[in-house]
């Protein structure tokens, strides 16, 4: 499996602030995503990028963006946190080939409360 | 756009009870298929997948799914389940020739377990 390490794992803040989670791994895959968990709702992609030249939106981007600052890593910024973005945010990983046929590797997750 | 539905939101089975997790997605093409779970405190992790050939498929922990195409289905089952089995689990699926390259996730079904 992917070693994908997401940090912080926890963090408090106040509406308005600048908040960015990282995410790195170590397997050289390719393909990053960004999640949010909202209970009832599942996952919601947020942004995701196949490498470090091609960054995509998902479903749900506004308020939000990244930058993939190598393979390796890719970040997630919210530019002035507000309350509704309290939320459990994941980060996964797809190895490169077709053969990887979007099988996900997940972090342990960022929980956010924006205060 | 594709769209997955899980209608059982919250399911309360006693040990040894059989499981089963609707799933239901919504796209007439050729698509891969995915159950995750997600234990208290963790991150997701593949439970099964299907691609192409048995539609019946097996994942770890005695679990397995069946992929109905013509009802567009895919239906998480176990036989006995067991209370270490409590957790969320998703339903997944890429369309693999619309060119979204990026999983859809249904809403989740909490599953409890009670010894």
């Amino acid at each position: 499996d992917a070693d994908v390490t997401q940090t912080p794992r926890n963090r408090i803040t106040k509406t308005g602030k600048r908040i960015m989670l990282e995410c790195s791994q170590t397997k050289g895959h390719d393909r990053m995503y960004w999640y949010r968990q909202d209970p009832g709702l599942g996952l919601q992609l947020i942004y995701y990028s196949f490498d470090v030249k091609d960054i995509n939106k998902g479903e749900i981007s506004d308020g939000y963006s990244v930058s993939r600052q190598a393979q390796a890593k890719f970040s997630l910024s919210l530019e002035s946190a507000i309350p509704n973005q309290t939320a459990l945010y994941f980060c996964a990983t797809t190895p490169p080939g077709r053969l990887a046929k979007n099988i996900q590797y997940f972090g342990a997750g960022t929980r956010l409360s924006v205060l | 756009a594709q769209s997955v539905s899980q209608h059982n939101h919250h399911v309360i089975l006693s040990e040894a009870a059989s499981l089963e997790l609707g799933c239901n997605y919504s796209y007439g093409g050729t698509v891969n298929l995915f159950w995750y779970v997600q234990y208290p405190g963790q991150h997701l992790q593949l439970l099964l997948k299907y691609f192409s050939g048995d539609p019946l498929v097996k994942g770890i922990k005695g679990f397995e799914a069946e992929f109905i195409k013509s009802k567009f289905s895919f239906n998480l089952r176990k036989p006995s389940v067991q209370w270490s089995d409590t957790a969320e689990y998703f339903c997944a699926v890429n369309a693999r020739d619309t060119g979204r390259r990026a999983l859809t996730f249904g809403s989740g079904t909490r599953l409890q377990v009670q010894p």
